[in-house]
C-alpha cells in the first residue's frame, strides 16, 4: 500500500472554527491532491500541488485553502468552517510517469455543526 | 469541460452470476485515461483497473474487464463470478488530457450490492 496518512481522521468542529486537515506521504511523490466525497457527487476536486509551493484550483475550491512547504505534506485549511463543508475529504498522490494512477488516503470524516 | 456520469445508483447481482455497471464520459481530448476504483464500507479507495484511451484492447484484470468504446465515450465494468467482497460503490473516473495534471473526474458513483 502507498504511504499516505490522513489526520485527524475524525472531526467534530462548529461552525465559523477554523480547521486544518492533514495529508503526509513517504511515496516521494510530486502531485498531490485534496478532493471532498458527497452522496450523489462522488469525489470533487478541491485543490491540488504539482510540487512544494505550487498549487491550483480544483472544481469546488471556494472557501478552502491549501499550502504544501515539503514535497510529503499538503495541507487543506477551511478558514471559517460551514455546514456545507460537512463531508469525507480524501488526499491522493501521484507520479506523472504512473499512467495517472492515484493513491490515496484512508479519508478524514469532517462534521460542522 | 469533461464529465462523467454513472446512471446507475444502485445495481445487484446474484452471487457467482455476472453484472456489468456503465459508465459514459463526455470529452474532447484524445488522449486520456479511464479507472474503476471501488469504496468497500471501510472507506478507503481501490483501484479496480485502467484504461488508457490509445489502447484498443480492453483492459482485464481477473474477474474484472472494462468494454471501452472510445467513439461512443462509453466505458462500462463487467464484474464475472461476483463474490460478497465485491459488494462496495464502484466509481468511474477519467483522467488525462493535454494539461495532464492526473486530476481525476469522478462520475457519481454506483452502489454494488451481492446477494448470496
Amino acid at each position: 500500500d502507498a504511504g499516505i496518512t490522513q489526520s485527524p481522521r475524525h472531526k467534530v468542529t462548529e461552525t465559523g472554527t477554523p480547521v486544518t486537515l492533514r495529508c503526509h506521504q513517504t511515496e516521494n511523490h510530486r502531485y498531490m491532491y485534496w478532493y471532498r466525497q458527497d452522496p450523489g457527487h462522488g469525489l470533487r476536486l478541491i485543490h491540488y500541488s504539482y510540487g512544494v509551493k505550487d498549487t491550483d484550483k480544483g472544481e469546488v475550491s471556494d472557501g478552502y485553502s491549501v499550502s504544501r512547504s515539503k514535497t510529503e505534506d499538503f495541507l487543506l485549511t477551511l478558514e471559517s468552517a460551514t455546514s456545507s463543508q460537512t463531508s469525507v475529504y480524501f488526499c491522493a498522490i501521484s507520479a506523472p510517469s504512473a499512467d495517472n494512477e492515484q493513491f490515496f488516503g484512508p479519508g478524514t470524516r469532517l462534521t460542522v455543526l | 469541460a469533461q464529465t462523467v456520469t454513472q446512471s446507475q445508483p444502485e445495481m445487484s447481482v446474484q452471487e457467482a452470476e455476472t453484472v456489468t455497471l456503465s459508465c459514459t464520459y463526455d470529452t474532447s481530448e484524445s488522449d486520456y485515461y479511464l479507472f474503476w476504483y471501488k469504496q468497500p464500507p471501510s472507506r478507503q479507495m481501490i483501484l479496480v483497473i485502467r484504461q488508457e484511451a490509445y489502447k484498443q484492447q480492453n483492459a482485464t484484470e481477473n474477474r474484472f474487464s472494462v468494454n471501452f468504446q472510445k467513439a461512443a465515450k462509453s466505458f462500462s465494468l463487467k464484474i464475472s463470478d461476483s463474490q460478497l467482497g465485491d459488494a462496495a460503490m464502484y466509481f468511474c473516473a477519467y483522467s488525462g488530457g493535454s494539461s495532464n495534471t492526473g486530476k481525476l473526474i469522478f462520475g457519481q458513483g454506483t452502489t454494488l450490492q451481492v446477494k448470496p
